[in-house]
């Protein structure tokens, strides 16, 4: 089936700092991804969706400057918190659209703690 | 807007008995619903998608229902196991109007299957 790897699994970064967190689909091609974003015990909230080669598309209320995403090949995709505080501190989760199913494959989650 | 509801937010029921996880969305218009399953910690495993034409799917001891009509679906989970527990959301893609097919989420049914 399809597999989407995202990495890191956990990072613990200084306040102030940037991070890069991919998300990569293994087996097929992800024209689309979205970057989600989850507080503990609380549902997903999408940040962004991110197009192949194009300016990913942010929802409101989420900054543009402080998550970076890029989208260059149609099986990767990055989001980097730049100049990270201890409130983004949380569970990063991105998901790609396989077009051939019209399921969603998600990653595994990254666990960012910003000390 | 589209809302998507859980019902209930938690359940605990002993090893045995059958789970029944309700989710109702406000607008109709779907293009598909789909039931996912999270672990503490983890990203998304993707249970059953379900087109909106679709009234149910089915695979092994899970069974999801659609009504788009009334706004409902229904997961039931069959001779439930301690495996079993876990973090069970559904999503729906809207139609047409959002050709990038973002997701909306209920917050989740927190289960828990007791030996």
């Amino acid at each position: 089936g399809a597999v989407v790897s995202q990495h890191p699994s956990w990072v613990i970064c200084k306040s102030g700092t940037s991070v890069k967190i991919e998300c990569r689909s293994l087996d097929f091609q992800a024209t689309t991804m979205f970057w989600y974003r989850q507080f503990p015990k609380q549902s997903l909230m999408l940040m962004a969706t991110s197009n192949e080669g194009s300016k990913a598309t942010y929802e409101q209320g989420v900054e543009k400057d402080k998550f970076l995403i890029n989208h260059a090949s149609l099986t990767l995709s990055t989001l980097t918190v730049t100049s990270a505080h201890p409130e983004d501190s949380s569970f990063y989760i991105c998901s790609a659209r396989d077009v051939g199913n019209y399921g969603y494959t998600f990653g595994s989650g990254t666990r960012l703690t910003v000390v | 807007k589209q809302e998507v509801t859980q019902i209930p937010a938690a359940l605990s029921v002993p090893e045995g008995e059958n789970l029944v996880l309700n989710c109702s969305f406000t607008d109709s218009a779907i293009y598909n619903l789909q039931w996912f399953r999270q672990d503490p910690g983890k990203g998304l495993t993707s249970l059953l998608l379900i087109q909106s034409s679709q009234r149910e799917q089915t695979s092994g001891r899970l069974n999801a229902s659609l009504d788009k009509s009334s706004g409902r679906s229904t997961l039931y989970i069959a001779a439930s196991q301690p495996g079993d527990s876990a973090t069970y959301l559904c999503a729906v893609r809207k139609v047409a109007t959002d050709s990038w097919g973002k997701l909306q989420f209920g917050a989740g049914t927190q289960v828990v299957v007791t030996p």
